[in-house]
């Protein structure tokens, strides 16, 4: 069974950092891309980051180019998001997303940031 | 980047059709995916590509394409159905992705 497991959320205060992890379990995790995917409270989805399978091509939202960065380790199976800067307007769920080629086809369960004072 | 629009509320009566829509640019070149979220849940795929529904997904999604609008369709609502569903593709330089910002479909 596909599982993806996000921790590291927390409440951190504006300009302060916080980095995301994501545990994969039951598949191959070095073949597939991944993706962060938030969702501020009450609104829709965003989509943050994508890293390839090798790690060699990253993609950032423009809301967050130069303040985060997406990371993994296919020895750990592990996707990583290191949060710097962080804005009020960064509160949200982060999830981190399976993707296969076609669609984001799993989902963790959602790691909550909030940034506030 | 693009944008892609939808719809914020849509309802159905139970039993009937409803047709959810995603207008923006980027469908001219790129397929839309569907993603169904219920409350306090990580979305669901529930139609990627041309019209293809991942494992577990009923046949009564589909979903159609044309220019630059993009649709899911559900034939004989449930409802479980009830629930946000959003759009999603790549965008224009095709290296990131845009979400629609998502449809609340309420079943009477």
């Amino acid at each position: 069974e596909v599982q993806l497991v996000e921790s590291g959320g927390g409440l951190v205060q504006p300009g302060g950092s916080l980095r995301l992890s994501c545990a994969a379990s039951g598949f191959t995790f070095s073949s597939y891309e991944m993706n962060w995917v938030r969702q501020a409270p009450g609104k829709g989805l965003e989509w943050v980051s994508y890293i390839s399978s090798s790690g060699s091509a990253i993609y950032y939202a423009d809301s967050v180019k130069g303040r985060f960065t997406i990371s993994r380790d296919n020895a750990k199976s592990s996707l990583y998001l290191q949060m710097n800067s962080l804005r009020v307007e960064d509160t949200a769920v982060y999830y981190c997303a399976r993707d296969d080629g076609d669609c984001f086809d799993s989902w963790g369960q959602g790691a909550l940031v909030t940034v506030s004072s | 980047s693009s944008e892609l629009t939808q719809d914020p509320a849509v309802s159905v009566a139970l039993g009937q059709t409803v047709r959810i829509t995603c207008q923006g640019d980027s469908l001219r070149n790129y397929y839309a995916t569907w993603y169904q979220q219920k409350p306090r849940q990580a979305p669901v795929a529930v139609i990627y590509g041309k019209n293809n529904r991942p494992s577990g997904i009923p046949d009564r999604f589909s979903g159609s394409s044309s220019g630059d609008t993009a649709s899911l369709t559900i034939t004989g609502a449930q409802a479980e159905d009830e629930a946000d569903y959003y759009c999603n593709s790549r965008d224009s330089s095709g290296n990131h992705v845009v979400f629609g910002g998502g449809t609340k479909l309420t079943v009477l």
